[in-house]
């Protein structure tokens, strides 16, 4: 089955640096990875998300790019401010037609934006 | 608009009882997935429901099962419940056509002792 391996476990970074966060995956028909962000004690939130015909979409300081021969794709997040720490999970699914599919997480990466 | 709605929120059980999980979905969404989530696992897809029909299983023992109801509310029911299966239960719905976003709950924290 699908399994999706992400780096680095945690990320600290200076507020305004960039963070940037990769996951592999080993199925290369999943079509589908969107990307989650959790804060303490909260649900997962989806914050960006990418299909597989798309190599890269952004959205406001928030990016997405994917290499489908590599079978890898990075969240990029520019000019991070506090309210970014949180942690983030990417994932991969094969969807079809009528079926949500199915989620593959990989660990998550624990991201602190100091001050 | 009513989001993804879990219940209970907390729930503390003996080592060999049952539980069932109750998971209502955004009003519209067919489909409903559930994840265990543990510290030291993350987030691990358990199944999936689509119109009343399990779509996908991930690879959990058959202690772990659903079942979805017309109304596209679910439910999951953990049997003979071992010290392990202490997680945070997410489910999440969409609507299930085609590439839509996948919206959580807040999850049910069940402690096993």
């Amino acid at each position: 089955g699908e399994n999706v391996e992400q780096h680095p476990s945690t990320l600290s970074v200076q507020e305004g640096d960039s963070a940037v966060i990769k996951c592999t995956y080993s199925d290369s028909a999943s079509n589908y990875f969107p990307w989650y962000k959790q804060e303490l004690g909260k649900r997962p939130q989806l914050i960006i998300d990418i299909r597989s015909n798309v190599g890269e979409k952004k959205d406001q300081r928030i990016a997405v790019t994917l290499n489908k021969t590599a079978k890898h794709f990075s969240l990029h997040i520019t000019e991070t401010q506090p309210e970014d720490s949180a942690v983030y999970f990417c994932a991969a699914s094969k969807w079809n037609g009528g079926s949500q599919g199915n989620l593959i997480f990989g660990k998550g990466t624990k991201l602190s934006v100091k001050p | 608009k009513a989001g993804v709605t879990q219940t209970p929120r907390y729930l503390i059980k003996t080592r060999g009882q049952q539980v069932t999980l109750s998971c209502s979905p955004i009003s519209g969404h067919r489909s409903v997935s559930w994840y265990q989530q543990t510290p030291g696992q993350g987030l691990q897809f358990l199944f999936e429901y689509f119109s009343e029909t399990q779509r996908n299983k991930g690879n959990f023992p058959g202690r772990f099962s659903g079942r979805q109801f017309s109304n596209s509310r679910s439910e999951m029911n953990v049997s003979t419940l071992e010290l392990g299966d202490s997680a945070l239960y997410l489910c999440a719905s969409s609507l299930g056509q085609g590439f839509t976003e996948a919206f959580f709950g807040q999850g049910t924290r069940l402690t096993v002792v």
